[in-house]
């Protein structure tokens, strides 16, 4: 059971340039969810999701962009990538939202470096 | 404003101490999530709870709910214990920025 997988591990970027960072669960989960993690500062939701075919903005949404075009996936983009994306990017699932007994499970992160 | 705080920020323990780590939080959750981060990077569970108290093997978790108040204890403390922990509110979604714990043998 691989649960949630990240890909890829890392990157660098050019400013500008643009890629996609994948998530994959296989615990059929409904909520997924990306959030970003950088130095003193707690993660911070970027998008979610509740369910194939919905995404819903978090708290830093600003230059990114979501899909979840099959339940096992979600992704995230940018479009034109800024130094100030340069972050550690977790990606995390949950059976249900906030509920004490359905807790998220994480991948392992994308390191992610913009010059 | 942290809507979510942890203290401390840093703590250093010899192996066999118990420890405490406190998480408050100033906005209404429906659940309050324990996490533990490894040197690696990797986030896991360890606990999920809206009242009470939980316990799984050293590590125990209690929350009040009136004060807005979690703590995570963890009993005879271990090297391997040495990660950072995380607390974070669920729906709103904020986390606190984490407690770095460093258990010497």
């Amino acid at each position: 059971n691989a649960g949630v997988t990240q890909t890829p591990k890392f990157r660098v970027l050019k400013t500008g340039q643009s890629m996609t960072l994948l998530c994959a669960q296989d615990m059929n989960h409904e909520y997924m969810y990306w959030y970003r993690q950088d130095p003193g500062m707690g993660l911070r939701l970027i998008h979610y999701s509740v369910g194939e075919g919905t995404t819903a903005k978090g708290e830093v949404p600003d230059g990114y962009n979501v899909s979840r075009l099959k339940k096992q996936n979600f992704l995230l983009g940018l479009e034109s990538a800024a130094p100030s994306q340069t972050s550690v990017y977790f990606c995390a699932s949950s059976l249900e939202l906030g509920q004490p007994n359905q807790p998220q499970h994480f991948g392992d992160g994308t390191r992610l470096s913009i010059l | 404003k942290n809507e979510v705080e942890q203290s401390p920020q840093n703590l250093t323990a010899q192996e066999g101490e118990f420890i405490t780590i406190n998480c408050s939080y100033s906005v209404g959750i429906s659940a309050l999530h324990w996490l533990q981060q490894h040197p690696g990077g990797g986030i896991v569970s360890l606990f999920m709870l809206s009242s009470g108290k939980k316990k799984h093997g050293r590590l125990i978790a209690t929350i009040n709910i009136q004060e807005k108040h979690s703590s995570l204890h963890i009993t005879a403390s271990h090297p391997r214990d040495s990660a950072v922990y995380i607390c974070a509110a669920l729906r709103p979604f904020y986390f606190g920025t984490g407690t770095s714990l460093t258990v010497i043998p």
